[in-house]
């Protein structure tokens, strides 16, 4: 079954760039159409979305973080990656990577869901210097 | 400041029945589908209701979703100590060349 593992250093200097990757294991990045998603939860405070990346490289970001938040996909690693810049400790928080559930049947008819079902086990970051 | 708006907490005893709602607007909910999230700490979110009352494999059937107009609602029945928990509702939303809002949350206690 596929399973997601962020990874990426969990202390990281103000001013500086954040790097997280996601890997996904137990299935192909590149299979499903799915877009692959990053998410964070600064401590205190509830979920917010950063962006998402398909294996075509279209990208879409929350407009809050836009400036400052790069995702990119590497099919051949089975990874995606996100770099936030010019961090400060707003930025600490867990970061999650997900991935929608995808399509569903239901009462004889079948859909596509993009809420997100999987989750990685997230990942602390802390901004300090 | 979150797009979506839930009430910030929610209480219950075992047994009862509790609603959270979900306020958003017609570029999120009232274009697109609901999702709802549990979040225990320490732990992973878990999807709980997806396009709008669709249960995942394993969920309970106590837990239930609904929408009409910009707004939804989880409701929780015969509500359980295991239920305590973050719960956080999500929709797409459509402006700004779209992206995913989240609700504020809503801290469920079982007293």
């Amino acid at each position: 079954q596929v399973q997601l593992q962020e990874s990426g250093p969990g202390l990281v200097k103000p001013s500086q760039t954040l790097s997280l990757t996601c890997t996904v294991s137990g299935g192909s990045i590149s299979s499903g159409s799915y877009y692959w998603n990053w998410i964070r939860q600064p401590a205190g405070k509830g979920l917010e979305w950063i962006g998402r990346i398909y294996t075509s490289e279209s990208t879409n970001y929350n407009p809050s973080l836009k400036s400052r938040v790069t995702i990119s996909i590497d099919t051949s690693k089975n990874q995606f990656s996100l770099k936030l810049s010019s961090v400060t400790a707003a930025d600490t928080a867990v970061y999650y990577c997900a991935r929608p559930r995808g399509a569903y049947c239901s009462d004889g008819s079948c859909y596509w869901s993009d809420a997100f079902d999987l989750w990685g086990q997230g990942t602390m970051v802390t901004v300090s210097s | 400041q979150s797009v979506l708006t839930q009430p910030p907490s929610a209480s219950g005893t075992p047994g009862q029945r509790v609603t959270i709602s979900c306020s958003g607007s017609s570029s999120n909910i009232g274009s697109n589908t609901v999702h709802w999230y549990q979040h225990l700490p320490g732990t992973a979110p878990k999807l709980l209701i997806y396009s709008n009352n669709q249960r995942p494999s394993g969920v309970p059937d106590r837990f239930s979703g609904s929408k009409s107009g910009t707004s939804a609602s989880l409701a929780i029945s015969g509500l359980q100590s295991e239920d305590e928990a973050d719960y956080y509702c999500a929709a797409w939303d459509d402006s700004l060349n779209g992206h995913w809002a989240f609700g504020g949350g809503t801290k469920l206690t079982v007293l």
